[in-house]
């Protein structure tokens, strides 16, 4: 069945560094979603990316669907704070089955 | 607008017992899914309803089920639970199944 895997599990970052997280699929995706799961709460939507080598920016948030859409990548420019939290991307496997990776867990060192 | 809603937010059962949880779609969603998330994992995905349809199940075993309403809101029913049933249970909702999920605040059930 289809896997997503994402790298690294953790993520430690100095406030005001950059770092980026990756995102495969053991399958082609017709999209690809990314949702944030703050400390205790749920996951929420962030971005949906469908179309080959896509890129999207929501302010410093930067992602990016490869171009064989099987990998995705989310890039965060001067980490805050507010930007702690599991980072997930999910891809459907079938039409409204979406396949979660295990998550980038996201610790900002002031 | 309102969110996704669940309730319970926290449950606590013993092991045989069985479980109700329940979710209600933001208004104008005809999708519900189910998803399971254990600590430190993403969430598993469970069932998926679509105008009361069952539209797909993942890989849970018969004690887990649940159902669609008229009004889209859904139910998740767990038999016989088990130590490992312990989770946060998240449903969430969407306009066609195919576009983005809203989540609620999920339901934390411990089973003892």
């Amino acid at each position: 069945g289809q896997q997503v895997m994402q790298i690294p599990q953790y993520q430690h970052v100095q406030e005001g560094e950059d770092f980026t997280t990756y995102c495969n699929s053991s399958t082609t995706l017709s999209n690809i979603q990314w949702y944030k799961q703050r400390p205790g709460g749920h996951p929420v939507f962030l971005i949906q990316l469908v179309k080959s080598g896509e890129v999207k920016k929501q302010k410093r948030l930067t992602f990016q669907f490869g171009e064989a859409k099987k990998n995705s990548s989310l890039h965060i420019t001067a980490t805050q704070t507010t930007d702690v939290g599991t980072y997930f991307c999910a891809g459907p496997y079938s039409w409204g089955k979406l396949q979660f990776g295990a998550g980038t867990q996201v610790v900002v060192t002031p | 607008d309102a969110g996704v809603t669940q309730s319970p937010t926290h449950l606590i059962k013993t092991r045989g017992q069985q479980v109700t949880l329940r979710c209600s779609p933001i208004s104008g969603h005809k999708s519900v899914s189910w998803y399971q998330q254990v600590l430190g994992q993403g969430p598993q995905f469970i069932f998926q309803y679509y105008e009361k349809e069952e539209r797909g199940r993942g890989n849970f075993p018969d004690r887990f089920s649940a159902r669609q309403f008229p009004n889209y809101s859904s139910e998740l029913n767990v038999n016989a639970l088990l130590l490992g049933d312990s989770a946060l249970y998240l449903c969430a909702s969407s306009r066609t199944g195919d576009t983005e999920a809203f989540f609620g605040q999920g339901t934390r059930l411990t089973v003892v």
